[in-house]
């Protein structure tokens, strides 16, 4: 069966760091392009990053540059998103996600949430 | 970066009826378009691809059409199961959804 399965998300101090963890199985992780999506309570779909293959170019929406990296582990078939300097604005479930606007293969894992709060 | 417009963002019909949601993006985005539906605690589902491409198992009632700037979304004939958040997404550059549809059956 193809999943991805998100973990590492929780209560996080303001300032505080965070590292998330998507786990993929049932394809060729190695192969695609992935992401990370977020989504505050109550609030709309935000992209926040994308890692290529093969070399892991990155790119980051505003909201989170210079404070999330994004990386890959193609052995371990695991997405990551290291999360520092967190604000209260950052509380969302965060989703890891092969999106298939382009190819129509498209997976999202089950979300993880992360709550930003003293 | 590229803008999504997406409007209504709710509507309200009954069962039976034909809905339709609208995403303009603020620059020319060729085909490199989907559109998502949520239900609450759920991960986004994808419906379309590449603007027009209806995903395998999603009713046909779903249809999706439009190139460009200008994209439609058109449920027909309204379900119960229907109700939900509908999102555009474009993938031209980078990504940007649009800012949601809550489609609410009466």
């Amino acid at each position: 069966e193809m999943q991805l399965v998100e973990s590492g998300g929780g209560l996080v101090h303001p300032g505080g760091s965070r590292r998330l963890s998507c786990a993929a199985s049932g394809f060729t992780f190695s192969r695609y392009v992935m992401y990370w999506v977020r989504q505050a309570p109550g609030k709309g779909l935000e992209w926040i990053s994308v890692i290529r293959t093969a070399g892991g170019e990155s790119f980051y929406a505003d909201s989170v540059k210079g404070r999330f990296t994004i990386s890959r582990d193609d052995s371990k078939d695991t997405l990551f998103l290291q999360m520092n300097s967190l604000r209260a604005e950052d509380t969302a479930v965060y989703y890891c996600a092969k999106l298939g606007v382009r190819d129509g293969f498209d997976m999202w894992g089950q979300g993880t949430m992360v709550t930003v709060s003293s | 970066a590229i803008q999504m417009t997406q409007s209504p963002s709710s509507l309200s019909a009954s069962v039976g009826d034909t809905v339709t949601i609208t995403c303009r993006a603020s620059q020319d985005i060729r085909s490199f378009l989907g559109w998502y539906q949520q239900k609450p605690g759920k991960a986004p589902k994808l419906l379309i691809s590449s603007a027009s491409t209806l995903q395998t198992g999603v009713p046909s009632r779903f249809s999706g059409s439009g190139s460009g700037t200008e994209f439609t979304l058109t449920i027909g004939s309204l379900q119960p199961e229907d109700s939900a958040i509908y999102y555009c997404l474009q993938d031209f550059s980078f990504l940007t959804f649009g800012q949601g549809t809550k489609v609410e059956i009466k």
